[in-house]
């Protein structure tokens, strides 16, 4: 079974610029989630999709964050203007649809894409 | 913001010892997941414990948890080098819907 695609793995651009990281969730799976890790830190859901659309977005920097997921399979994570503070992994990760609240699902994680903004 | 906080931060043992680490947490929980992160890598799922119960083993690994004390450990045992990584513990958000991450312990484990 293919596991979470990221693409890039490595990015490095200026501050004030533009970039967006990809990402293809395992087949099937309904939940996609974009996670902020910082160095030294855990991950920080950043924002979660249930087929294509927004469960939570409440820790997403809406003025200069955005996400989507068309068609409820892909997603693509856009940040603009960068600074100098999202120098982070930004990691998606996919689970199956919940059945049961008391059960939990895993979550399945990307490789991540690293961002160095300077 | 973060429910699980893990203890200690860091830990250094040598191969074939037992690492333990902790995790407190704030709020009731259904379960408690542990997860763990090579270097430069994604977080890879451990094991999941659920509320009812008090223990769960999983090869090496040995998870307790203790509800009453909001608290839970991972046990490591006869570790090896390849077990160094970062351990992270992690509950489900107020809605239910997605993980939060405490920061993690780091654990290099020498030869």
């Amino acid at each position: 079974e293919a596991g979470v695609a990221q693409s890039p793995r490595y990015k490095i651009i200026e501050k004030r610029q533009s970039v967006a990281f990809w990402c293809n969730p395992i087949s099937g799976h309904a939940t996609l989630y974009w996670y902020q890790q910082i160095l030294g830190q855990g991950p920080k859901l950043l924002i979660q999709f249930q087929n294509n659309g927004v469960v939570d977005d409440s820790q997403l920097p809406k003025d200069r964050f955005s996400a989507e997921r068309l068609k409820g399979v892909d997603s693509t994570l856009k940040i603009q203007p960068a600074k100098l503070e999202d120098s982070a992994v930004y990691l998606c990760a996919s689970s199956p649809l919940k059945r049961d609240r008391g059960v939990g699902n895993t979550i399945y994680f990307g490789e991540g894409s690293w961002l160095t903004v300077v | 913001s973060q429910q699980g906080e893990e203890d200690p931060q860091a830990l250094s043992i040598q191969e074939g010892e037992n690492a333990t680490m902790n995790c407190s947490y704030k709020t009731s929980i259904n379960n408690l997941q542990w997860y763990r992160q090579n270097s430069g890598r994604g977080l890879v799922h451990l094991i999941l414990i659920r509320s009812n119960e008090r223990e769960k083993h999983s090869g090496r690994l040995r998870v307790t948890l203790d509800t009453s004390k909001k608290s839970s450990s991972l046990l490591i045992t006869a570790s090896r080098a390849a077990d160094t990584a970062s351990y992270f513990c992690a509950t489900a958000n107020q809605a239910g819907t997605a993980l939060i991450f405490g920061k993690g312990t780091t654990l290099s484990v020498s030869s």
